[in-house]
């Protein structure tokens, strides 16, 4: 029981480059989140996807895009890589979009831009 | 603006003895209180958590405590373990919205 994957672990950017960071759950979760963690700031909501075919922004959208491509698996688009973006980023999941579900989080993956 | 706050970036404790993990919000929205629990290279796990209405949950060694008139939540791990050291997130939650503290750095001594 794998529970939310994430590639890649690690990656390094040039400014202005572009990259998709992916995420798949086999928890047969309705809700995904995409989080970025920074020293200081703890972790802050980039954008979520409360159920297959919706995604709405959180409080740190700009610079990302989403997609909800199927049930399992949402990703993380940087068009155009900014040195602001070096953080710890972290995917999760949930069964439901309710305050009481807990979130279930992959390892990570950590991204330098240069 | 920062909605959840803990505001000791790190705290050592003796094995054996109590650790006492604090956090405030701001925001008298939000309807459940969680505390998740990360070692290096991982995601943060779900440890515990509170709904608005309750003042206190226990489960084994961890308890949090719940002040909603002061905005004020704590975790209390009793007795601590070397196993227990490890950065602790406490998050306040009200449907999709989910924030989270900057975290504590707890270190249990042998």
């Amino acid at each position: 029981n794998a529970g939310v994957t994430q590639t890649p672990k690690f990656q390094v950017l040039k400014t202005g480059q572009s990259m998709t960071l992916q995420c798949a759950q086999d928890m047969n979760h309705n809700s995904m989140y995409w989080y970025r963690q920074d020293p200081g700031m703890g972790l802050r909501l980039i954008y979520y996807s409360a159920s297959e075919g919706t995604t709405d922004k959180g409080e740190v959208p700009n610079g990302y895009n989403v997609s909800r491509l199927n049930k399992r698996e949402f990703s993380l688009r940087l068009e155009s890589a900014a040195p602001s973006q070096t953080s710890v980023y972290f995917c999760a999941s949930r069964a439901q979009g309710r305050s009481n579900s807990p979130l279930h989080f992959g390892n990570g993956t950590r991204l330098t831009v240069t | 603006d920062q909605q959840v706050k803990q505001n000791s970036p790190s705290l050592s404790v003796q094995e054996g003895r109590i650790s006492i993990l604090n956090c405030d919000y701001t925001n008298s929205m939000f309807d459940y209180f969680l505390w998740y629990k990360k070692y290096p290279a991982e995601g943060p796990t779900f440890l515990i958590s509170i709904s608005s209405i309750k003042d206190k949950n226990e489960d084994g060694r961890f308890t949090v405590f719940l002040n909603k008139s002061a905005k004020h939540l704590s975790l209390h791990i009793v007795p601590s373990q070397p196993g227990d050291s490890a950065v602790y997130f406490c998050a306040a939650s009200r449907d999709n919205d989910m924030r989270f503290g900057a975290g504590t750095r707890l270190t249990v001594k042998p």
